[in-house]
């Protein structure tokens, strides 16, 4: 069963504005990473966040963690029409390499 | 350096071939996963070996299913019979142990069953 419950399934925005993505998720994590995947290709590793950290960032992305709600969310500030993709979020349950992926937000952004 | 590479890109068979799915991971990276992605599921994980062994196929969905990596470069993903169900982008991503929380992607083999 996944992991992961993202939310929205999709979302359609305007360049130059804000998307925001959230993952929850069910049981207990050593750390969540959210990875993009652009139409017709493999996923591509975004960043990552331990489950002791509370925010991270990288860019123009902005990753909160709030592991008493088990849940997370994705920022994408001053979106692009090249930020168009799939964005998944993967939770690290034991330490061992696997991943469990969530069933991902589809992001469109218009010019 | 190259990234994981995946052959073939597109396979097209008919329901009760045998299908071979390749992979090669980037070199030094000892972790290996295959998984499969539909519109109904997602992204499941199918198996994934660390240093040529596997540790975890409790994703494989059933004895049509095999999974081998022979050496630190090389896997295979075997599906015999093939089934129309079957028809899926299945990818294969490769980690170190160095890092193994970050792993790369290879671009997919979409399979379709007639």
């Amino acid at each position: 069963s996944q992991q992961g419950e993202e939310d929205p399934q999709a979302l359609s925005i305007q360049e130059g504005e804000n998307a925001t993505m959230n993952c929850s998720y069910k049981t207990s994590i050593n750390n969540l990473q959210w990875y993009r995947q652009n139409s017709g290709r493999g996923l591509v590793h975004l960043i990552l966040i331990r489950s002791n950290e509370r925010e991270k960032h990288s860019g123009r992305l902005r990753v909160t963690l709030d592991t008493s709600k088990k849940s997370s969310s994705l920022l994408i500030t001053a979106s692009r029409a090249a930020d168009t993709a799939s964005y998944f979020c993967a939770t690290d349950v034991n330490q061992g390499g696997k991943l469990i992926f969530g069933q991902g937000t589809e992001l469109s952004v218009k010019p | 350096d190259a990234g994981v590479i995946q052959s073939p890109r597109h396979e097209v068979t008919e329901m009760g071939q045998e299908v071979t799915l390749r992979c090669k991971p980037i070199s030094g990276h000892d972790y290996l996963f295959w998984y499969r992605q539909t519109m109904m599921r997602g992204l499941e994980l199918l198996i994934y070996f660390n240093n040529n062994v596997p540790i975890d196929d409790s994703g494989m969905p059933e004895d049509r299913f095999s999974a081998k990596m022979p050496n630190a470069s090389f896997s295979t993903l075997k599906i015999q019979p093939s089934e129309p169900r079957d028809s899926a982008v299945y990818f294969c991503a490769s980690s170190s142990s160095d890092n193994y929380n970050e792993q790369f992607f290879g671009p997919g083999t979409r399979l379709t069953v007639l």
